[in-house]
């Protein structure tokens, strides 16, 4: 069955540094989201992205937070200069819309900041 | 989107079905009733969704009252591996959706 897939699974940085968080959809999905859960926390929304833009994105995704559509197949996320709040676990996601309107969830992304 | 509520916690036997309620009173006739559950700190898997119809898949049943106002979520035979928090979500279908997660209710299945 097709899955999305997250690399890497449990990431350490320290405070300060840059990290990209990558994320491979579905294969024939067109729209992809980014989560965060901060532990013990909801799930919640970060961004959303179709045909190389970003779609829709929340408060928490500021400036910090990037994301990109590198080539045809991965999807990535650099969050820039890390405090400890960015600790959580980063959740990928990609939709079968619009086709359907199915959102499909990785495994996630642990990044602890040191 | 409408908003959904479910209960806090609710628990079960091994073996027996595990019914989780959902209420959705604003509910408009273009959106669509979804089911997610997230076991422990893993990603959120999709399970079911429906319009008006009951639906039936591999992993459970969803019963969607005649005014759509409310839904049950349907276990069958609930195992250790079920427990997990359970999320009812109503989204639009005509246009690419977002999931906001809420609390969801918190299924405990008991040997």
């Amino acid at each position: 069955e097709p899955e999305v897939t997250q690399t890497p699974s449990h990431q350490v940085t320290q405070m300060g540094q840059e990290v990209i968080l990558r994320c491979v959809p579905i294969s024939n999905h067109l729209y992809f989201y980014w989560y965060r859960q901060i532990l013990g926390q909801k799930v919640e929304f970060l961004v959303s992205f179709y045909n190389n833009e970003i779609s829709e994105k929340s408060e928490i995704f500021d400036d910090q937070f990037s994301v990109e559509r590198p080539d045809g197949s991965n999807f990535t996320l650099k969050i820039r200069s890390t405090k400890l709040e960015d600790s959580a676990m980063y959740f990928c996601a990609s939709s079968d819309w619009p086709s359907g309107n199915t959102i499909y969830f990785g495994e996630g992304s642990w990044l602890t900041v040191v | 989107d409408a908003k959904t509520t479910q209960p806090t916690s609710m628990d079960c036997a091994e073996g027996r079905a595990a019914n989780l309620p959902c209420n959705h009173s604003t509910i408009s006739g273009n959106e669509y009733v979804y089911w997610y559950r997230q076991i422990h700190s893993q990603g959120p898997q999709y399970i079911i969704h429906g319009l008006k119809n009951n639906e039936t898949n591999e992993m459970a049943s969803l019963i969607i009252t005649e005014d759509r106002k409310s839904s049950t979520l349907i276990l069958p035979h609930a195992t250790l591996r079920d427990t997990a928090v359970y999320y009812c979500i109503v989204l639009l279908y005509s246009s690419a959706s977002k999931i906001i997660f809420g609390s969801g209710t918190r299924l405990s299945i008991r040997p």
